[in-house]
C-alpha cells in the first residue's frame, strides 16, 4: 500500500496569514492527488484533484502542486473559516490511502 | 446539486451485521462510481471500498475485504454497504461519497454524504 505522509500534524496560524501543508507519498503517484477539508462534527469537503485543480466552487485561495512523491497545498489569505483539518489522499493505485491530517488552529 | 444520504447507521454488538444505505440525488447516479469512508472517532479517513457505476468492479480495504460487501441499486440511485461479523474497530462514521468524472472507479471524490456512525459495542 501507498502510505501518505502529512507534515506537520498540527499549525499555528492567523488570520490574514499564508500557510503550506505537505504530503509525501512513500513511491510516485504522478499527479493522482486530492485535498480535503473538515471541519469538526462535519462531512469532509472535496477541495482539489489531480494536484493542483480546484473542485467547482473552492475558491482561489487554495491552491495545490506536486507531482510524483511530493505535494502541497497552500492556503491564501486565511480567514476564520478557513480553520479546519486538511487531508491528502492518493488514488494513483487501490488502496485510496489518506494523510494523517494536519490540524490548522488559530494562533 | 448532489445530495448524498447515508442511513442505517447504530448500535450493534460485536459479530453482528449491519446495511448501510446512501440515497444519491441530483446526478445520473448510473454515470459514476461510489465509494465508502469511514473515519473512526478522533482519527483520521479511511477508504474501505468502492463501486463501478455498472456495479461490474468492487474493490475493497483488507481491514473489511471478505466481512463487507458494496453494492447498488441503479433503479432506485442507492448504494449499500452490508457488515458482517462487525468488531470493535469498525465503529466509525461511514461517508458514502461520489467519485468522478467517470463510471470507472478512479478513487478521486468530489462529493460527499453527511456520514452515519456505527457503534460496535456489547
Amino acid at each position: 500500500d501507498i502510505q501518505m505522509t502529512q507534515s506537520p500534524s498540527s499549525l499555528s496560524a492567523s488570520v490574514g496569514d499564508r500557510v503550506t501543508i505537505t504530503c509525501r507519498a512513500s513511491q510516485g503517484i504522478s499527479d493522482y492527488l486530492a485535498w480535503f477539508q473538515q471541519k469538526p462534527g462535519k462531512a469532509p469537503k472535496s477541495l482539489i484533484y489531480a494536484a493542483s485543480s480546484l473542485q467547482s466552487g473552492v475558491p482561489s485561495k487554495f491552491s495545490g502542486s506536486g507531482s510524483a512523491t511530493d505535494f502541497t497545498l497552500t492556503i491564501s489569505s486565511l480567514q476564520p473559516e478557513d480553520f479546519a483539518t486538511y487531508y491528502c489522499q492518493q488514488y494513483n493505485s487501490y488502496p485510496y490511502t489518506f494523510g494523517q491530517g494536519t490540524k490548522l488552529e488559530i494562533k | 446539486e448532489v445530495q448524498l444520504l447515508e442511513s442505517g447507521g447504530g448500535l450493534v454488538q460485536p459479530g453482528e451485521s449491519l446495511r448501510l444505505s446512501c440515497v444519491a440525488s441530483g446526478f445520473t447516479f448510473n454515470s459514476y462510481a461510489m465509494t465508502w469512508v469511514r473515519q473512526a472517532p478522533g482519527k483520521g479517513l479511511e477508504w474501505i471500498s468502492a463501486i463501478s457505476g455498472n456495479t461490474f468492479d468492487t474493490y475493497y480495504a483488507d481491514s473489511v475485504k471478505g466481512r463487507f460487501t458494496i453494492s447498488r441499486d441503479n433503479s432506485k440511485d442507492t448504494l449499500y454497504l452490508q457488515m458482517n461479523s462487525l468488531r470493535g474497530e469498525d465503529t466509525a462514521v461511514y461517508y458514502c461519497a461520489k467519485e468522478g468524472p467517470t463510471a470507472f472507479i478512479t478513487g478521486q471524490i468530489d462529493n460527499w454524504g453527511q456520514g452515519t456512525l456505527v457503534t460496535i459495542s456489547s
